[in-house]
């Protein structure tokens, strides 16, 4: 199976600054079609998760342009360039080019 | 709008059974890759099963292989998961998620206790 690792698992930080996580895979992501199949989500607390980034690097219609994927065969990262107080959650990265997809761990983001 | 609902979760006893629902709209279900996705409570994500948009192929994770069936009726836009021998390790909130997990329900919990 395919081991995704994040860190951190936990990020407090202040408003107005950036945030990045990174998420490491075991194996390389890139499926035979060329893509690689690697998501970030958010979950507020309470909530169901939301898709945020897709494809790497692709960012959902609705979500602020604060937020940016990037990275390539196994390590990627999600960085929002000034936190708000609505990012507050745990934040996922999800493969889905090997069966079984998993997910990362997740990484708790708060406010200091 | 895309829309996923969730229901039939509730509290069973261990080794009973349960059968979670999902009615999609909004997309076009019978083309699109189905995923169950569960979080125990205060724990992280977890991948449970998948099915291919004619249902023909089927996925899931180890933990819950033999015990739990993933299956579609895409002429009612549903998708089902059939949850036998539960233990107490289910116990968790259901989420129903399309395909590249664009969207998600607001998820059913099912709770294992005696």
């Amino acid at each position: 199976d395919v081991v995704m690792t994040q860190s951190p698992l936990s990020l407090p930080v202040t408003l107005g600054q950036p945030a990045s996580i990174s998420c490491r895979s075991s194996q390389s992501l890139v499926y035979i079609d060329g893509n690689t199949y690697l998501v970030w989500f958010q979950q507020r607390p309470g909530q169901s998760p939301r898709r945020l980034i897709y494809d790497v690097s692709k960012r959902d219609s609705g979500v602020p342009e604060r937020f940016s994927g990037s990275g390539s065969g196994t390590d990627f990262t999600l960085k929002i360039s000034r936190v708000e107080a609505e990012d507050v959650g745990v934040y996922y990265c999800w493969q889905y080019t090997q069966w079984p997809h998993t997910f990362g761990q997740g990484t708790k983001l708060e406010i200091k | 709008e895309v829309q996923l609902v969730e229901w039939g979760g509730g509290l069973v006893q261990p080794g009973g059974s349960l059968r979670l629902s999902c009615a999609a709209s909004g997309f076009n279900f019978s083309a699109s890759w189905m995923t169950w996705v569960r979080q125990a409570p205060g724990k992280g994500l977890e991948w449970a099963a998948h099915i291919s948009p004619d249902g023909g192929k089927t996925y899931y994770v180890d933990s819950v292989k033999g015990r739990i069936t993933i299956s579609r009726d895409n002429a009612v836009n549903s998708l089902y998961l059939q949850m036998n021998s539960l233990r107490t390790e289910d116990t968790a909130v259901y989420y129903c998620v399309n395909q590249g997990g664009m969207d998600w329900g607001q998820g059913t919990l099912v709770t294992v206790s005696s």
